[in-house]
């Protein structure tokens, strides 16, 4: 079956680098990506990874993908207040395209 | 700007009676539209996929007599929440795939704001 897990909390200080964890089951996953969801409000697509890449860079943000261990990770550099918000991962199964399975999401707190 | 826009972004009802949420995809056409519902302090469950045209894809365990889905254009999907309860209070979420790259060129899934429910 389908599952994403992530770790619930995560608290840095302002300045330093987060990395926010994801594992997943489905080995024949063709896109993994990263959401933001900031207090009562949806979501924002930070990035995304193809299944055929080990890594992505894009600005503060370092995506790292793990095929064998099906593990992806998110770097934050130079984390901010801004970035205190919940971080979703998620999956497309290669069976349905338009599907996006997500994980529990990460909450991140940036303390000044 | 928002590509996706929910209305309402906040309803409460009394129990009972019957909610509709709109989903528009503002500057793009979606076939395909999705319905997500978040719970408190967890991760978001995909309800249904709603096509345009043609009868919503409902995922396991989700009642299709209680949130009936409409997606009668291509700009336009509903969800209404029929009969509400106290239990049917959530965050609901839809979002669309822009799959002519209209507004970019990843096919990107863009999310609305939310619509949270709250039934008395």
């Amino acid at each position: 079956g389908e599952d994403v897990e992530q770790s619930l909390f995560l608290s840095v200080r302002e300045g330093d680098s987060s990395v926010i964890n994801c594992t997943y089951t489905d080995s024949s996953s063709t896109y993994l990506y990263w959401y933001k969801q900031e207090p009562g409000a949806g979501l924002q697509l930070l990035t995304y990874i193809f299944s055929n890449m080990d890594m992505k860079q894009d600005q503060r943000l370092t995506v790292l993908l793990n095929k064998k261990d099906k593990h992806l990770s998110l770097r934050i550099a130079d984390t901010q207040t801004g970035d205190s918000a919940i971080y979703f991962c998620a999956e497309t199964p290669m069976d349905s395209s338009y599907k996006l399975i997500f994980g529990s999401g990460t909450r991140l707190l940036v303390r000044p | 700007g928002a590509v996706v826009s929910q209305h309402p972004s906040r309803v409460i009802c009394k129990s009972g009676t019957s909610v509709k949420i709109e989903c528009r995809s503002l500057d793009f056409q979606a076939t395909t539209m999705f319905w997500y519902r978040q719970f408190p302090k967890k991760s978001l469950m995909l309800m249904a996929t709603s096509n345009e045209g043609s009868k919503a894809t409902y995922e396991q365990g989700v009642e299709k007599d209680k949130f009936l889905i409409n997606h009668a254009s291509l700009t336009l999907s509903t969800l209404t929440v029929t009969s509400a309860h106290p239990e049917d209070s959530s965050f609901y979420i839809c979002s669309a795939r822009d799959i002519r790259g209209t507004r970019s060129n990843t096919g990107e899934l863009f999310f609305g704001e939310g619509s949270r429910l709250t039934v008395l």
